[in-house]
């Protein structure tokens, strides 16, 4: 129990599909991040969220639309992906996102999502 | 944009070696975490340090710091199998930024 949930685990969508993907943190934290993981490429930071505000859109094609209703979950929402979106994405909490340099980030286990 | 690099890319070793992988960049982080990931699972965060040629110690696992925080090591003594995993460092360039990451290299211990 990582104590950072991601659903689902497992995403095929067409390119025209709707689709979001869901996280949950039980850690109490404020915090709370999205990352684009692909092969042999580093982790990309999409998105990040504290206090549930925005503080962080680096750079995400508008087809992903992030969602924070509270400081326990976080959505993706997805909308005409095109394949090269296609990657492992996961979400990560921590206790807040700047105001201590130990902060470490807890992370879901991912959802491995491919675009037909 | 900070970059963090990070050799060698893949190593298989067989249990009971001894092993060394780096990272490194031109910029200086005022922290770095090494995390390790298993597949199938997100990653998990091993170690954070924060001082210029800090060591930390995690049973096997040996943790430095460069002494000017541009770069660390992590070295793992008599591997083993549950070692296997994609180890990646995490540099942080400074308060308010977030944590930059480098790709990573992937371990496998052959029993």
């Amino acid at each position: 129990e990582t104590g950072v949930t991601q659903t689902p685990r497992h995403l095929v969508m067409g390119m025209t599909n709707k689709k979001s993907l869901k996280c949950e943190q039980h850690l109490g934290h404020n915090a709370m991040y999205w990352y684009k993981q692909s092969a042999k490429k580093p982790l990309e930071l999409m998105f990040v969220y504290n206090f549930k505000e925005q503080t962080e859109n680096n750079s995400v094609p508008s087809r992903f639309s992030p969602e924070c209703p509270n400081s326990s979950h976080l959505f993706l929402h997805l909308h005409t992906l095109q394949p090269e979106d296609s990657a492992l994405y996961l979400c990560a909490s921590s206790q807040e996102s700047w105001q201590d340099s130990n902060q470490p980030q807890h992370f879901g286990d991912g959802t491995r999502l491919s675009i037909l | 944009t900070q970059l963090l690099e990070q050799s060698p890319q893949f190593l298989s070793i067989q249990e009971g070696e001894n092993l060394t992988v780096y990272c490194n960049s031109s910029s200086v982080f005022s922290s770095l975490q090494w995390y390790r990931q298993e597949p199938g699972e997100g990653p998990v965060l091993l170690v954070t340090v924060v001082t210029g040629g800090e060591v930390k110690k995690l049973k096997r696992l040996t943790f430095q710091f460069g002494d000017a925080r541009k770069d660390s090591s992590l070295h793992i003594t008599a591997a083993q199998p549950g070692d296997t995993g994609l180890y990646l460092c995490a540099g942080l360039p400074g308060y308010g930024q977030n944590f930059v990451f480098g790709p990573g290299t992937r371990l496998s211990v052959l029993p």
